[in-house]
């Protein structure tokens, strides 16, 4: 079935460092892609999504490339700062069904440290 | 302001108690869906529903029920079958079904004592 793998966390940066969060995935079809962030105690939000192959989806400096030969979506940004300490989280939507099911990483922890 | 609403945020119940977590929306939106957050697992799907009046299992619907009366709707009932209820609980909503963006609620957190 369809799945989605991330990196392992916590990840640790010191502020201005560059990010990448592994995310790859398995499923049939051509679902859309998604990367969600989580404040402490609060819900899921979207940070950026991808509908097909090559697309690139960007939202507050993070950017991620739908790569269908490598069935990834690492999430990338060029200058962490504190306040993106959070917990991420790669998605993919299960088109099977149509049932509009998104299957999710576990999600991985970024401390940025000032 | 448009967006999804659940409460309360923090919510208490006694062993073998059922509990209704509340979840509204005024996004206008036929899907909704109810996810279950635990340390390190990401979420998982409990039910989901694509239009009034009707509603499917996820992958884990056991001890748990809702319902779908409304559009703006779908309260879920937490019964005393759930074997580990303490958890996070996230409703979400999209346009339609079939690959829309989810839009989430800040959650509820239910603990059981």
């Amino acid at each position: 079935g369809n799945s989605v793998t991330q990196m392992e966390g916590p990840v640790t940066l010191s502020e201005e460092a560059f990010l990448t969060i592994n995310c790859t995935y398995t499923a049939t079809g051509y679902p859309s892609l998604f990367w969600y962030v989580q404040y402490p105690g609060e819900g899921l939000q979207l940070l950026l999504k991808a509908t097909k192959a090559d697309d690139k989806g960007s939202n507050k400096g993070f950017e991620a490339t739908y790569r269908k030969e490598t069935t990834s979506f690492h999430l990338e940004k060029g200058s962490v700062q504190v306040s993106d300490s959070a917990v991420y989280f790669c998605a993919l939507s299960d088109h099977s069904g149509n049932t509009g099911k998104l299957i999710f990483g576990q999600g991985t922890t970024l401390q940025v440290k000032p | 302001d448009g967006g999804i609403t659940q409460s309360p945020k923090y919510l208490f119940r006694k062993e073998g108690q059922n509990v209704t977590l509340s979840c509204e929306q005024n996004l206008n939106h036929d899907a909704m869906y109810w996810y279950r957050q635990d340390p390190g697992q990401g979420l998982r799907l409990i039910y989901y529903s694509q239009i009034v009046n009707d509603f499917q299992k996820g992958d884990i619907a056991e001890g748990y029920s809702v319902s779908r009366e409304k559009k703006e709707s779908f309260p879920l009932t937490v019964t005393s079958a759930q074997k580990n209820p303490t958890a996070f609980y996230l409703c979400a909503s999209s346009p339609a079904g079939g690959g829309d963006t989810q839009y989430f609620g800040p959650g509820t957190r239910l603990t059981v004592l």
